[in-house]
């Protein structure tokens, strides 16, 4: 059972708004920032945003997060086919002084 | 461009040793915390350990799971940092992922497959 909690699955129909939860606790979201990793099926995860809020160069502004806390949530907007993925939280933990996963939530594109 | 790119993946017996090893270039590796970042087949990602740079004393922590097992250590000479894996179990069967979860740069991984 993973310390941060995510929702296994969500969907939605191209160009919805679609939310990620991610649970946590005050030794880990409630007093680090979250990161959100998108894994396409196959490879390697990509970061999508970090310092809870915060966007790469490069990953497009339809992606957005929000910390309030012990939970993060991160948002797509204008959902497309290709957004179909794993989406992980992470969070230091500063209890188990190490990063902690979410289980993930697979996204469908319906 | 940043690449990190693992090596040293393969199939081991139950009780065997395996040494993984990721060279980095494009970044100050230097510089970095490192991370080994593991995800066993059908599963999530799960956090193995991680090693701080020279300026905090090149200090590690670990997951639970792998203490005392695993040991994570770095070449800044040649921008590569390594994953001593020993006493595998099977549950260890995974790939692994050489990264810096903060920034965002990770490698391609390699698969350890732990099996008789």
């Amino acid at each position: 059972q993973s310390v941060l909690t995510q929702p296994p699955s969500a969907s939605g129909t191209p160009g919805q708004r679609v939310t990620f939860s991610c649970s946590g606790s005050s030794s880990n979201i409630g007093s680090n920032y979250v990161y959100w990793h998108q894994q396409l099926p196959g490879t390697a995860p990509k970061l999508l945003i970090y310092r809870s809020n915060e966007r790469p160069s490069g990953v497009p502004d339809r992606f957005s997060g929000s910390k309030s806390g012990t939970s993060a949530s991160l948002a797509i907007s204008g959902l497309r086919s290709e957004d179909e993925a794993d989406y992980y939280c992470t969070v230091w933990d500063d209890s188990l002084s190490g990063w902690v996963f979410g289980g993930g939530t697979k996204l469908t594109a319906l | 461009e940043v690449q990190l790119v693992e090596s040293g993946g393969g199939l081991v017996q139950p009780g065997g040793s395996l040494r993984l090893s990721c060279a980095a270039s494009g970044i100050t590796f230097r510089d970095h915390y490192m991370d080994w970042v593991r995800q066993a087949p059908g599963k999530g990602l799960e956090w193995v350990g991680r090693i701080r740079n020279k300026a905090n004393h090149y200090t590690t922590e670990y997951a639970a799971s792998v203490k005392g097992r695993f040991t994570i250590s770095r070449d800044d000479s040649k921008n590569s940092l390594y994953l001593q894996m020993n006493s595998l179990e099977s549950e260890d069967t995974a790939v692994y992922y050489c990264c810096d979860i903060g920034v965002g740069y990770w490698g391609q991984g390699t698969l350890v497959a732990v099996s008789s």
